[in-house]
């Protein structure tokens, strides 16, 4: 166990539906990061976040976004959805910004669009 | 555009065969090379950063290496419990975090 928590586990929706995964970071890290896995992209980093403002951007959507709350847990919103978007997302978290930090993995949201 | 081509896809071995993973990238001033280890179903786990070509480091069974245009994730002895998929990720300049990451190789070992 990582100490990093996703909900939900599974989300089945449908296209053009919109929908929220949520992270908790472990005790003390201030960074979260997004992944996005599927068969045919391999995992893709997405976007970062460091004690609430983002930090680093990657292959992240338009339709897509993100934010860290006060708390430091974070959420990411899927828009608009497409069958394409059917993956599982991961967050990671660390202790701080460095890109030398340890990052630890959570247990992914698998989701599917139908 | 950063690459990063791992090989075999897949590989197969009895139980103590060691063997090599391969992980070639195309980067220009590369920050640092990871290793993660992942599970059916789970997240990945973190492995090894390497940052400089010459750089070896080690975790059990494991040693990883690094060139200035590969790593290798040499494996001892493996057993049952080491068959996992290993991915390899590059960081490259820019002063962000922007790793891209290879396809991974899906490893199993058999008893």
């Amino acid at each position: 166990d990582s100490g990093v928590t996703q909900t939900p586990k599974h989300l089945i929706t449908a296209t053009g539906q919109r929908v929220t995964l949520r992270c908790s970071p472990r005790s003390g890290d201030l960074s979260v990061y997004w992944y996005q896995q599927s068969l045919d992209q391999g995992l893709q980093f997405l976007i970062q976040y460091y004690n609430g403002e983002e930090r680093a951007k990657g292959n992240i959507l338009e339709r897509f976004s993100a934010q860290q709350f006060p708390d430091l847990h974070s959420e990411l919103n899927l828009s608009s959805l497409e069958l394409g978007d059917s993956a599982l997302y991961f967050c990671a978290s660390s202790l701080s910004s460095r890109e030398t930090d340890t990052q630890y993995f959570g247990p992914g949201t698998r989701l599917t669009v139908l | 555009e950063d690459q990063v081509t791992q090989s075999p896809e897949a590989l197969r071995l009895q139980e103590g065969e060691s063997s090599s993973l391969n992980c070639s990238y195309t980067v220009s001033g590369l920050r640092g090379l990871f290793w993660y280890r992942q599970d059916p179903g789970k997240g990945p786990e973190f492995l090894f950063t390497l940052y400089s070509a010459g750089e070896e480091k080690e975790k059990e069974r494991l040693k990883a290496t690094l060139t200035k245009k590969e790593s290798f994730l040499h494996i001892t002895a493996p057993k049952p419990e080491d068959s996992a998929t290993y991915l390899c990720a590059v960081q490259g300049p820019g002063g962000s975090y922007i790793p891209t990451f290879g396809r991974g190789t899906s490893l199993i070992v058999h008893p």
